[in-house]
């Protein structure tokens, strides 16, 4: 299996802080990266497709970068509603397999 | 709307058997693969499997492969996911998820609000 680790598993920020969050895989898996965002109760939500693509409604302070076994998730200017869980998963070989999370928590 | 809407919260004893539902609508059924996710109370992820509603064709995670088994209903548009002997270990959150695959990538962009499933003597 392709093994995900990310980093770090949590850190604490304030609003208007900007995070960077990373994810290494253990072989190249090209842009097969995602990432989602878990908000308290809810069901994980995905923010970037494909390593850096926006999926369709999510704001402009989310960007994705990175190929081949190296990714970050960075948000610019942290939002209340970001306090959140984020996870990437590689979508390159079955079976899909997630990182363990990062949580984000207010400061 | 697309919506994935999942049976309620079970608890069950070790050895018992289950069966978790997700019924989906807003999209034509037979056109997105879905997948299983299991969080444990710790918050990790895991990927559990896929069917193809077209076929039932599946493909488990070699961690869930034997001990689970999914299945569609394409009369009634539900996905589900059945234990025979359910264990202690089994206790987590259940998530169906819809693929979604383009020319660069597949992800997941629906899921479905969760089944919380308890397994304890």
């Amino acid at each position: 299996d392709i093994q995900v680790t990310q980093s770090p598993s949590s850190l604490s920020a304030s609003v208007g802080d900007r995070v960077t969050i990373t994810c290494r895989a253990s072989q190249n898996i090209d842009t097969y990266l995602n990432w989602y965002r878990q908000k308290p109760g809810k069901a994980p939500e995905v923010l970037i497709y494909a390593a850096i693509s926006l999926h369709n409604g999510v704001p402009s302070r989310f960007s994705g970068g990175g190929s081949g076994t190296d990714f970050t998730l960075t948000i610019s200017s942290l939002q209340p509603e970001d306090f959140a869980i984020y996870f990437c998963q590689q979508s390159y070989r079955t079976p899909w397999t997630f990182g363990r999370g990062t949580k984000v928590e207010i400061k | 709307e697309v919506q994935l809407v999942q049976s309620g919260a079970e608890v069950k004893k070790p050895g018992e058997s289950l069966t978790i539902s997700c019924r989906i609508s807003g999209y034509i059924f037979t056109s997105s693969w879905i997948s299983w996710v299991r969080q444990l109370p710790g918050k990790d992820l895991e990927w559990m499997g896929r069917i193809d509603p077209i076929d039932s064709y599946t493909y488990y995670s070699p961690s869930f492969q034997g001990h689970v088994t999914l299945s569609v209903d394409k009369s009634t548009s539900t996905a589900s996911l059945q234990w025979s002997s359910l264990r202690a270990s089994d206790t987590g959150m259940y998530y169906c998820a819809k693929r979604h695959c383009d020319n660069t990538a597949c992800y997941f962009d629906y899921w479905g609000q969760g089944t919380l499933v308890t397994v304890s003597s």
